[in-house]
């Protein structure tokens, strides 16, 4: 199983470009997220999925758009990248369960927009 | 409004020794509480976990406190190694649809742990 997986691991963006970031997952499980992480902010929610064409607003939506047409995949978009979303973003996924919470996370995407 | 805090921002600690990480909330819905352990440009790893119904739980050199009354948790890890440096991150989740959970976790803003050989 290669579990969570993201692509790319690495872009540099100049402002105004956009671009989709891929999150796979192996572990068919319904929940899909997005995080982005930044210094002494901690891991913010962008996005989650509940399940396959479904997706909802996390904490920190603004300027990013997402999908969800396959259970396996969720997609992060940047329409229009500016300075302010450079970060390192983390796809995770998790079963549904109550007594079992524990989120699995993919390995980042480093993102710099100049 | 920092639901889940973790007020030491780094915490160094001999090898051998207990590491002792803690963890505060405010928010009294969260009933299940999460660590998890992050490398350098790696993805957090869950590390333990701990429902309100427990006030501890053990998994070998990890241990996960829970004091609800006064809202805080804290991970020790004895004895701590050098492959234990890494920042960890306190996590907690409310109850949602009784059916299929709740979906969202609230981290904290992680305490970077450094062990001394």
């Amino acid at each position: 199983n290669a579990g969570v997986t993201q692509t790319p691991k690495f872009r540099v963006l100049k402002t105004g470009q956009s671009m989709t970031l891929l999150c796979a997952q192996d572990m068919n499980h319904e929940y899909m997220y997005w995080y982005r992480q930044d210094p002494g902010m901690g891991l913010r929610l962008i996005h989650y999925s509940v399940g396959e064409g479904t997706t909802a607003k996390g904490e920190v939506p603004d300027g990013y758009n997402v999908s969800r047409l396959k259970k396996q995949n969720f997609l992060l978009g940047l329409e229009s990248a500016a300075p302010s979303q450079t970060s390192v973003y983390f796809c995770a996924s998790s079963y549904v369960l109550a007594a079992l919470r524990e989120q699995y996370f993919g390995p980042g995407t480093r993102l710099t927009v100049t | 409004d920092q639901q889940v805090k973790q007020n030491s921002p780094s915490l160094s600690v001999q090898e051998g020794r207990i590491s002792i990480l803690n963890c505060d909330y405010t928010n009294s819905m969260f009933d299940y509480f999460l660590w998890y352990k992050k490398y350098p440009a790696e993805g957090p790893t869950f590390l333990i976990s701990i429902s309100s119904i427990k006030d501890k739980n053990e998994d070998g050199r990890f241990t996960v406190f829970l004091n609800k009354s006064a809202k805080h948790l804290s991970l020790h890890i004895v004895p701590s190694q050098p492959g234990d440096s890494a920042v960890y991150f306190c996590a907690a989740s409310a109850p949602g649809n009784p059916n299929f959970g709740n979906e969202k976790l609230t981290f904290g803003t992680g305490t970077r742990l450094t062990i001394i050989p």
